[in-house]
């Protein structure tokens, strides 16, 4: 059965650039999540979207990055004037519901390099 | 804030080697805890949880116990297989905002057969 699927899987953009990463959940799935990881480090919450209403976006590090869902399905995580740090594994999930009992389903991640 | 802090790695061991990962965290209240795993090539998945005080989680040989008076969550499996290789994650998430995962950073383990 299809999963979370993302693309692009590998990114590489000169600092600077705009990115637009994407994200397909789980069909049916009403909760999505973006989360940035770091090398060697653990996923950091991004933001949360339940249906197309963005909930939380208290993760998201500047206004230089942007998340939508507008029909409640599909999710792009779009990151403008790309900087070094901005370099990490972007890993979106999905939940038919947003609680700690619904369990989410991880993508594979779009990894960014900025150069 | 909450917070998990995870023992560092790499973790070495052979086959049939008793495996412990330790995990401990800082919360307000009383957070519902997880390990996610993440096999080469493949996205993080949950391996198990436990949502109250003394309860257990278990799957796959693996389990942990949900330790409310030392704020632990230690993963153990009596005997690991180089299938088990990977990297193991331990996460929280606090009673307020009970959708929103807070991981540690991450343990490798390789089992050698």
């Amino acid at each position: 059965g299809a999963g979370v699927s993302q693309s692009p899987r590998y990114k590489v953009a000169k600092r600077g650039q705009d990115v637009a990463l994407r994200c397909d959940p789980i069909s049916g799935h009403v909760s999505l999540f973006w989360y940035q990881q770091a090398l060697g480090q653990g996923p950091e919450f991004l933001t949360y979207f339940q249906n197309e209403a963005q909930l939380d976006k208290s993760g998201l590090p500047s206004d230089r990055f942007f998340a939508e869902r507008p029909e409640g399905s599909v999710s792009t995580l779009k990151i403008q004037r790309t900087q070094q740090e901005d370099s990490a594994v972007y890993l979106c999930a999905s939940s038919l519901a947003g609680s700690y009992n619904s369990p989410l389903h991880f993508g594979n991640g779009t990894r960014l390099t900025v150069t | 804030g909450d917070s998990v802090t995870q023992m560092e790695g790499p973790v070495t061991l052979s086959e049939e080697a008793f495996l412990t990962i330790n995990c401990t965290y800082t919360a307000t209240g009383y957070p519902s805890l997880f390990w996610y795993v993440q096999y080469p090539g493949e996205g993080l998945q949950l391996l198990l949880k436990a949502t109250k005080a003394d309860d257990k989680g278990s799957n796959k040989g693996f389990e942990a116990t949900y330790r409310k008076e030392t704020t632990s969550f230690h993963l153990e499996k009596g005997s690991v297989q180089v299938s088990d290789s990977a990297v193991y994650f331990c996460a929280l998430t606090g009673r307020s905002n009970d959708y929103k995962l807070s991981f540690g950073a991450g343990t490798t383990v390789t089992v050698r057969a």
